[in-house]
């Protein structure tokens, strides 16, 4: 069963605008991980938050958790048409990994 | 270059024609994994290892088999694959921070199509 779910599905925005996708998972985690999916490749790790963290910052990545809510929000800033891409969040129950339906991000140039 | 490797990256082949995807890792990593991704659906775990000789399965083991008899290899055997076993699968492998994986690095994948 899927842990994460992300929202929206999809998101399409303009070169230079904001993107930001959500995730809510169902239990609790130790780790939450945000993922990055271009079309038909493997996926590229982009962040992991601990369940103690609050807020994380990778260069135009910011990526908050609320244990408390169970949610995770992926903050892409100043986006650009290379971020066009599929985002995943990933939760580990124990040591399963469990990944959400993702959100495909589109940026227009 | 540190990199997970999968083979063959395409495969086709035909209802309970056995079949071996390779995997191997070359970064010294304890956990591996694998996953496959339908459409609307995500990724899910088939089956992880947390070290050599260690499995479990993950969220649809059903119809898959694998060993981990070296750190670098975790195969995925599929015994008599079966249509529905028609996917796009991932291996990936981590360190294991204490009891968790950390971030994972994936293989390019395997596009599967059983007719």
């Amino acid at each position: 069963s899927q842990q994460g779910e992300e929202d929206p599905q999809a998101l399409s925005i303009q070169e230079g605008e904001n993107a930001t996708m959500n995730c809510s998972y169902k239990t609790s985690i130790n780790n939450l991980q945000w993922y990055r999916q271009n079309s038909g490749r493997g996926l590229v790790h982009l962040i992991l938050i601990r369940s103690n963290e609050r807020e994380k910052h990778s260069g135009r990545l910011r990526v908050t958790l609320d244990t408390s809510k169970k949610s995770s929000s992926l903050l892409i800033t100043a986006s650009r048409a290379a971020d066009t891409a599929s985002y995943f969040c990933a939760t580990d129950d124990n040591n399963d990994m469990r990944f959400g339906a993702g959100t495909r991000l589109t940026v227009k140039p | 270059e540190a990199q997970v490797t999968q083979n063959p990256r395409y495969l086709i082949t035909v209802t309970g024609k056995k079949l071996t995807v390779t995997c191997s890792q070359n970064m010294n990593h304890e956990y591996m994994s694998w996953y496959r991704q339908d459409p609307g659906l995500g990724l899910r775990q088939i089956y992880y290892s947390m070290n050599v000789e260690v499995t479990d399965k993950g969220d649809v083991p059903e119809g898959y088999k694998v060993s981990r008899k070296e750190k670098r290899n975790f195969p995925l055997i599929l015994e008599s694959p079966s249509p529905n076993q028609t996917s796009l699968y991932f291996c990936a492998s981590s360190f294991k921070g204490g009891q968790f994986p950390y971030e994972q690095y994936f293989g390019p994948g395997t596009r599967l199509t059983v007719t």
